[in-house]
């Protein structure tokens, strides 16, 4: 069993939709968690970071960290075509190696 | 300011042959990664420098791999003898250091390696 268990989708969504992105995980010494946006043949961008368990909120994205059931989600609103792209859940223990969930290849339409 | 940088962008090689991957980080970052992306295997940890030292190499794959860095800067990461597995996007990531109390790290666009 991976550390970090992600659904790799492809999730298909209209344009406007509220979107759903889960991670779960076993390490429960992780504290450090952030999500990721990947578009094709580029390095992955920094989309989120937050430590330990809450919420956090940026514009249209908003992640959320329950450590009790050792589960992330990034929740987009107002999807765009724009944001169709592989999205990579990442954590940690400390300032070392990230671990990566697989990706969820997200296509919102038009 | 400028973001991380990889060089080359694409690499086609032989099997065989020895390779170089380059990696600038952010200005000021003490602290870089490097990581492997393959098809099937997701992103996959190689190694870690903390200034020129590495405290974390227990990601690289065999012996055949091996990187430094210099001057708290640049790093190279070098396969030698490659083999057709090794073929992937060999990304490098950095992070402004140990001061910092977070670990958001931030990524260069990568190298893609193919082994023929």
């Amino acid at each position: 069993q991976k550390e970090v268990e992600q659904d790799p989708g492809p999730l298909s969504v209209p344009e406007g939709a509220i979107v759903s992105l889960n991670c779960t995980y076993s390490n429960s010494a992780f504290q450090y968690f952030m999500w990721y946006r990947q578009y094709s043949r580029k390095g992955p961008e920094l989309l989120m970071y937050t430590y330990s368990s809450g919420n956090k909120e940026d514009g249209r994205f908003t992640a959320q960290v329950d450590k009790s059931s050792k589960y992330i989600s990034l929740f987009i609103r107002d999807s765009q075509p724009s944001d169709s792209a592989t999205y990579l859940c990442a954590m940690s223990t400390g300032f070392q190696k990230l671990v990566f969930g697989t990706g969820t290849r997200l296509l919102v339409s038009p | 300011g400028a973001g991380v940088s990889q060089s080359p962008s694409n690499k086609v090689t032989e099997k065989g042959k020895d390779v170089e991957l380059r990696c600038d980080p952010i200005s000021g970052h003490t602290a870089l990664y490097w990581y492997r992306q393959s098809l099937g295997q997701g992103l996959e940890f190689l190694i870690y420098f903390q200034g020129n030292s590495a405290p974390d190499k227990s990601g690289l794959p065999s012996d055949r791999f091996s990187a430094e860095r210099t001057g708290g800067s640049v790093s190279t990461l070098t396969i030698q003898r490659t083999q057709q597995e090794d073929s992937a996007v060999y990304l490098c990531a950095s992070r402004p250091g140990v001061a910092t109390r977070n670990n958001e790290q931030f990524f260069g666009p990568g190298t893609r390696l193919t082994v023929l």
